[in-house]
């Protein structure tokens, strides 16, 4: 089956580094992606990974290991305006027809 | 461009009427998704057209839910008949490309419409 799992929520403090996980199992894979979603607001998209390692943008970093079906999202120098929910999703083509397959999503909460 | 546009950004309902979300994807994007996103199960894939052709509709809980595509700019989701449990915010995305990397392969979201099924 297909599964993504991220925590459910997260707490940090202005200006820290924080890093959430995420975990994943699917028949196959063709790139994770990284999405950004403050409260009550639409899905942004924050970062994509297909080959193992670090893409860094900005205070934002995301890693990838395609053989131990892990990925996180590292944000630095956190600001009050990050906090919101990080989504994460991972394409399997493997599916017929599926897309995107989302993480339940991890909530930040930036506090002064 | 303007982004995806969605309509209603809210709409409250009785059990059992008829509910009609809208969606006009990004300009020359192929590829548009219907998403429903609720606390207990979060982001799921409904439904999803290339070139304005239903390609996997899997995710469409049942024969109540009905989506088209009438041509490249215009998508709509129907429910009847509705009920509580359909209440959600529902989420249209469009992207260029399905199997791609950014910009191409990126989903962009439209504003949802928060949908209440009384």
């Amino acid at each position: 089956g297909q599964n993504i799992d991220q925590p459910t929520e997260m707490t940090a403090t202005e200006g820290a580094i924080v890093q959430i996980n995420c975990t994943y199992q699917t028949s196959g894979f063709n790139g994770l992606f990284w999405y950004q979603q403050h409260a009550g607001e639409a899905p942004t998209f924050l970062s994509y990974n297909v080959l193992d390692g670090l893409e860094e943008k900005g205070r934002f970093s995301s890693f990838l290991s395609r053989s131990k079906g892990y990925s996180y999202l590292l944000l630095k120098e956190l600001q009050m305006k990050d906090s919101a929910s990080y989504l994460c999703a991972v394409r399997d083509p493997s599916q017929a027809g599926t897309a995107l397959i989302f993480g339940k999503g991890t909530t930040l909460s930036v506090s002064s | 461009d303007a982004g995806v546009i969605q309509s209603p950004r809210h709409e409250v309902t009785e059990m059992g009427q008829e509910v009609t979300l809208r969606c006009k994807p990004i300009s020359g994007h192929d590829y548009l998704f219907w998403y429903r996103q609720t606390m207990m199960r979060g982001l799921e894939l409904l439904i999803y057209f290339n070139n304005n052709v239903p390609i996997d509709d899997s995710g469409m809980p049942e024969d109540r839910f009905s989506a088209k595509m009438p041509n490249a700019s215009f998508s709509t989701l129907k429910i009847q008949p509705s009920e509580p449990r359909d209440s959600a915010v529902y989420f249209c995305a469009s992207s260029f490309a399905l199997l791609a990397g950014p910009p191409g392969g990126t989903q962009y979201f439209g504003p949802g419409t928060r949908l209440t099924v009384l």
